[in-house]
Protein backbone atom coordinates (compact mmCIF):
# COMPACT_ATOMS: atom_id res chain seq x y z
CA UNK A 1 0.00 0.00 0.00
CA UNK A 2 0.73 3.69 -0.45
CA UNK A 3 2.56 5.53 1.94
CA UNK A 4 0.74 8.87 1.00
CA UNK A 5 -2.62 8.36 -0.67
CA UNK A 6 -4.70 10.98 -2.01
CA UNK A 7 -7.97 11.62 -2.84
CA UNK A 8 -9.56 11.84 -5.82
CA UNK A 9 -7.00 11.63 -8.23
CA UNK A 10 -8.67 13.34 -10.51
CA UNK A 11 -11.61 15.96 -10.55
CA UNK A 12 -13.66 18.74 -12.69
CA UNK A 13 -15.48 21.41 -11.56
CA UNK A 14 -17.66 24.26 -12.12
CA UNK A 15 -16.41 27.85 -11.13
CA UNK A 16 -17.54 28.90 -8.13
CA UNK A 17 -17.93 25.33 -6.31
CA UNK A 18 -16.55 24.18 -2.97
CA UNK A 19 -14.14 21.54 -3.25
CA UNK A 20 -11.93 19.34 -0.86
CA UNK A 21 -8.61 17.33 -2.11
CA UNK A 22 -7.58 14.85 0.70
CA UNK A 23 -4.34 13.37 1.86
CA UNK A 24 -4.09 10.64 4.35
CA UNK A 25 -0.27 9.11 5.25
CA UNK A 26 0.84 6.13 6.50
CA UNK A 27 4.29 7.02 7.58
CA UNK A 28 3.49 8.61 11.07
CA UNK A 29 5.38 11.94 9.58
CA UNK A 30 4.41 15.04 11.91
CA UNK A 31 4.86 17.50 9.09
CA UNK A 32 2.37 17.49 5.40
CA UNK A 33 2.44 20.04 2.89
CA UNK A 34 0.35 20.79 -0.17
CA UNK A 35 1.45 22.35 -3.12
CA UNK A 36 0.21 22.75 -6.56
CA UNK A 37 2.41 22.47 -10.11
CA UNK A 38 1.79 24.46 -12.97
CA UNK A 39 3.72 23.76 -16.24
CA UNK A 40 7.16 25.49 -16.25
CA UNK A 41 7.02 26.47 -12.59
CA UNK A 42 7.76 23.85 -10.20
CA UNK A 43 5.92 23.04 -6.86
CA UNK A 44 4.58 25.79 -5.35
CA UNK A 45 3.61 25.58 -1.86
CA UNK A 46 0.10 26.32 -0.62
CA UNK A 47 0.00 25.23 3.43
CA UNK A 48 2.02 23.16 5.58
CA UNK A 49 1.39 21.99 9.39
CA UNK A 50 3.99 20.31 11.65
CA UNK A 51 1.99 19.05 13.46
CA UNK A 52 -2.44 18.64 14.76
CA UNK A 53 -2.54 22.04 15.89
CA UNK A 54 -0.35 24.14 13.01
CA UNK A 55 -1.26 25.48 9.92
CA UNK A 56 1.09 27.67 8.15
CA UNK A 57 0.39 29.49 4.64
CA UNK A 58 3.34 29.10 1.94
CA UNK A 59 3.74 30.79 -1.28
CA UNK A 60 0.09 31.08 -3.03
CA UNK A 61 -2.74 30.41 -0.15
CA UNK A 62 -4.99 32.78 -1.54
CA UNK A 63 -8.45 31.25 -2.00
CA UNK A 64 -7.47 28.00 -0.31
CA UNK A 65 -7.88 26.73 3.36
CA UNK A 66 -6.33 23.71 4.59
CA UNK A 67 -7.71 21.17 7.76
CA UNK A 68 -5.43 18.93 9.89
CA UNK A 69 -8.31 16.67 11.08
CA UNK A 70 -5.12 14.03 12.84
CA UNK A 71 -1.92 13.39 12.48
CA UNK A 72 -2.36 11.23 9.36
CA UNK A 73 -4.80 13.59 7.68
CA UNK A 74 -4.43 16.77 5.81
CA UNK A 75 -7.19 18.33 3.19
CA UNK A 76 -7.11 21.22 1.05
CA UNK A 77 -10.17 23.13 -0.09
CA UNK A 78 -11.35 25.37 -2.58
CA UNK A 79 -13.56 27.75 -0.83
CA UNK A 80 -14.98 28.73 -4.43
CA UNK A 81 -13.03 27.16 -7.38
CA UNK A 82 -11.77 29.42 -10.07
CA UNK A 83 -10.44 28.06 -13.51
CA UNK A 84 -6.79 29.70 -12.72
CA UNK A 85 -7.00 27.01 -9.86
CA UNK A 86 -6.83 23.97 -12.71
CA UNK A 87 -3.84 22.30 -11.93
CA UNK A 88 -2.25 19.27 -10.46
CA UNK A 89 -2.04 19.49 -6.39
CA UNK A 90 0.75 17.21 -4.55
CA UNK A 91 0.29 16.16 -0.45
CA UNK A 92 3.75 15.78 0.65
CA UNK A 93 5.03 14.82 4.44
CA UNK A 94 8.54 14.72 6.15
CA UNK A 95 9.52 13.79 9.53
CA UNK A 96 11.34 16.50 12.06
CA UNK A 97 14.57 18.34 10.22
CA UNK A 98 15.92 19.26 7.24
CA UNK A 99 17.74 15.80 6.36
CA UNK A 100 14.56 14.34 5.93
CA UNK A 101 13.33 14.25 2.64
CA UNK A 102 9.44 14.97 1.38
CA UNK A 103 7.72 11.76 0.20
CA UNK A 104 5.29 12.98 -2.47
CA UNK A 105 1.61 11.62 -3.02
CA UNK A 106 0.54 10.62 -6.43
CA UNK A 107 -1.41 13.79 -7.04
CA UNK A 108 -4.61 14.96 -8.34
CA UNK A 109 -5.16 16.43 -11.19
CA UNK A 110 -7.64 19.36 -11.07
CA UNK A 111 -9.75 20.87 -13.84
CA UNK A 112 -12.26 24.03 -12.95
CA UNK A 113 -14.49 24.59 -16.07
CA UNK B 1 14.02 36.88 -1.26
CA UNK B 2 14.02 33.25 -2.60
CA UNK B 3 14.94 31.65 -5.78
CA UNK B 4 15.80 28.70 -7.63
CA UNK B 5 16.97 29.05 -11.06
CA UNK B 6 17.81 25.61 -13.59
CA UNK B 7 17.61 25.15 -17.30
CA UNK B 8 14.19 24.31 -18.25
CA UNK B 9 15.22 21.09 -21.13
CA UNK B 10 17.94 19.74 -21.60
CA UNK B 11 18.47 17.02 -24.28
CA UNK B 12 21.32 14.36 -24.46
CA UNK B 13 21.99 10.98 -26.06
CA UNK B 14 21.68 7.06 -24.44
CA UNK B 15 24.60 5.76 -22.79
CA UNK B 16 25.98 9.60 -22.44
CA UNK B 17 26.94 11.76 -19.40
CA UNK B 18 24.38 15.27 -18.79
CA UNK B 19 24.92 17.41 -15.92
CA UNK B 20 21.74 19.32 -14.86
CA UNK B 21 22.73 22.34 -12.93
CA UNK B 22 21.08 24.19 -10.37
CA UNK B 23 21.71 27.79 -8.40
CA UNK B 24 19.71 29.11 -5.36
CA UNK B 25 19.01 31.81 -2.82
CA UNK B 26 17.63 31.16 -0.21
CA UNK B 27 17.50 32.64 3.52
CA UNK B 28 18.95 30.26 5.48
CA UNK B 29 20.04 26.73 3.86
CA UNK B 30 19.58 23.71 5.18
CA UNK B 31 20.42 21.32 2.42
CA UNK B 32 19.54 20.85 -0.81
CA UNK B 33 17.41 18.12 -2.69
CA UNK B 34 17.18 16.66 -6.29
CA UNK B 35 14.06 14.85 -7.42
CA UNK B 36 13.41 13.15 -10.14
CA UNK B 37 9.66 13.78 -12.04
CA UNK B 38 8.27 11.52 -14.96
CA UNK B 39 5.12 13.29 -16.71
CA UNK B 40 1.79 12.97 -14.41
CA UNK B 41 3.63 11.13 -11.76
CA UNK B 42 4.82 12.36 -8.12
CA UNK B 43 8.90 13.52 -7.73
CA UNK B 44 10.60 11.18 -6.21
CA UNK B 45 13.87 11.22 -4.15
CA UNK B 46 17.43 11.19 -5.87
CA UNK B 47 19.73 12.92 -3.32
CA UNK B 48 20.36 15.37 -0.90
CA UNK B 49 23.65 17.51 0.07
CA UNK B 50 24.44 19.84 3.05
CA UNK B 51 27.49 19.87 2.87
CA UNK B 52 30.14 20.96 0.28
CA UNK B 53 31.31 18.56 -2.61
CA UNK B 54 29.89 15.52 -4.28
CA UNK B 55 27.80 12.33 -3.58
CA UNK B 56 27.55 9.55 -5.22
CA UNK B 57 24.87 7.32 -5.83
CA UNK B 58 25.16 4.54 -8.49
CA UNK B 59 24.75 6.10 -11.59
CA UNK B 60 23.56 9.82 -10.29
CA UNK B 61 26.00 11.98 -8.36
CA UNK B 62 25.02 15.43 -6.42
CA UNK B 63 27.31 18.58 -6.39
CA UNK B 64 26.90 21.38 -3.86
CA UNK B 65 29.12 24.34 -3.23
CA UNK B 66 27.45 26.47 -0.97
CA UNK B 67 29.81 29.10 -0.70
CA UNK B 68 28.06 29.53 -4.43
CA UNK B 69 24.96 28.86 -3.81
CA UNK B 70 25.63 26.21 -6.59
CA UNK B 71 24.73 22.18 -6.97
CA UNK B 72 24.23 20.30 -9.91
CA UNK B 73 22.96 16.54 -10.74
CA UNK B 74 25.23 14.20 -12.73
CA UNK B 75 23.85 11.40 -14.94
CA UNK B 76 25.74 8.82 -16.12
CA UNK B 77 25.45 6.11 -18.37
CA UNK B 78 22.13 7.61 -19.86
CA UNK B 79 19.31 5.24 -19.97
CA UNK B 80 16.08 6.08 -21.71
CA UNK B 81 13.75 5.94 -18.72
CA UNK B 82 15.60 8.59 -17.51
CA UNK B 83 13.79 11.28 -19.16
CA UNK B 84 12.02 13.19 -16.85
CA UNK B 85 12.09 15.94 -14.96
CA UNK B 86 14.31 16.65 -12.46
CA UNK B 87 13.41 19.07 -9.40
CA UNK B 88 16.05 20.69 -7.41
CA UNK B 89 14.79 21.91 -4.05
CA UNK B 90 16.25 23.81 -1.02
CA UNK B 91 15.80 23.58 2.64
CA UNK B 92 15.47 26.88 4.80
CA UNK B 93 16.47 26.62 8.25
CA UNK B 94 15.32 23.58 10.61
CA UNK B 95 13.87 22.25 7.31
CA UNK B 96 10.70 24.18 7.70
CA UNK B 97 10.84 25.59 4.15
CA UNK B 98 11.26 23.51 0.51
CA UNK B 99 11.90 25.92 -2.11
CA UNK B 100 11.69 24.35 -5.96
CA UNK B 101 12.93 25.44 -8.69
CA UNK B 102 10.98 25.31 -12.37
CA UNK B 103 12.56 21.83 -13.21
CA UNK B 104 14.37 20.65 -16.00
CA UNK B 105 13.19 18.24 -18.40
CA UNK B 106 15.56 16.01 -19.53
CA UNK B 107 15.06 13.90 -23.09
CA UNK B 108 17.23 11.24 -23.23
CA UNK B 109 17.28 10.28 -27.70
CA UNK B 110 18.66 6.81 -28.82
Amino acid sequence: DADVTQTPRNRITKTGKRIMLECSQTKGHDRMYWYRQDPGLGLRLIYYSFDVKDINKGEISDGYSVSRQAQAKFSLSLESAIPNQTALYFCATSDLGGAETQYFGPGTRLLVL
Amino acid sequence: GQNIDQPTEMTATEGAIVQINCTYQTSGFNGLFWYQQHAGEAPTFLSYNVLDGLEEKGRFSSFLSRSKGYSYLLLKELQMKDSASYLCAAVDNYGQNFVFGPGTRLSVLP
